[in-house]
């Protein structure tokens, strides 16, 4: 199968970016995902990014996409204490509905 | 219905017994999915369905594990002989067949094994 991997944990003070990384090894993805899992609660979806994208851009956050080195990275600008959460990288392989690859997820933890 | 709806969302179950995980898709989406979190782990791929047929089923991890999906709509994930290591949370997922790219995320289903 596919790797994703991302580290565990991220802690931030409130009102500072955040920067989540993530390495991935499908070189045929498609889109790349980045979900927010509150505690009790689903996975969120944040925002993706086709793969012939290098950046996007959505209010708070920032998606880079480095596919030669295969590095997602998710920038939240100005994280508030509401931003806790788990983090979650994946990738969608070659075909559209295929099956998504998550990471482990990073625990964001903000201080006030 | 509006998202992706699971049931129950709590079960304890004894070990050895079996147990039907539910989940209702997005009205229209024809792609399934069935992913398990473990406590600090990622999402472990199950299986995943297109309309009523499963072309991945590769994430099972035992024979004790079956899905399927009826009506291209509702689909039930049974455990039987549940053991403690079957503990975890159960999310669905669904999508569209039209390219969209989202897959829309149930709240899934906290099965305990005691």
């Amino acid at each position: 199968g596919e790797d994703v991997e991302q580290s565990l944990f991220l802690s931030v003070r409130e009102g500072d970016s955040s920067v989540i990384n993530c390495t991935y090894t499908d070189s045929s993805s498609t889109y790349l995902y980045w979900y927010k899992q509150e505690p009790g609660a689903g996975l969120q979806l944040l925002t993706y990014i086709f793969s012939n994208m290098d950046m996007k851009q959505d209010q708070r956050l920032t998606v880079l996409l480095n596919k030669k080195d295969k590095h997602l990275s998710l920038r939240i600008a100005d994280t508030q204490t509401g931003d806790s959460a788990i983090y979650f990288c994946a990738e969608r392989e070659g075909s559209t509905l295929g099956r998504l690859y998550f990471g482990r997820g990073t625990q964001l933890t903000v201080w006030p | 219905g509006a998202g992706v709806s699971q049931s129950p969302s709590n079960k304890v179950t004894e070990k050895g017994k079996d147990v039907e995980l539910r989940c209702d898709p997005i009205s229209g989406h024809t792609a399934l999915y069935w992913y398990r979190q473990s406590l600090g782990q990622g999402l472990e791929f199950l299986i995943y369905f297109q309309g009523n047929s499963a072309p991945d089923k590769s994430g099972l991890p035992s024979d004790r594990f079956s899905a399927e999906r009826t009506g291209g709509s509702v689909s039930t994930l049974t455990i039987q002989r549940t053991q403690q290591e079957d503990s975890a949370v159960y999310l669905c997922a669904s999508s569209s067949w039209t390219g969209q790219t989202e897959a829309f995320f149930g709240q899934g289903t906290r099965l305990t094994v005691v």
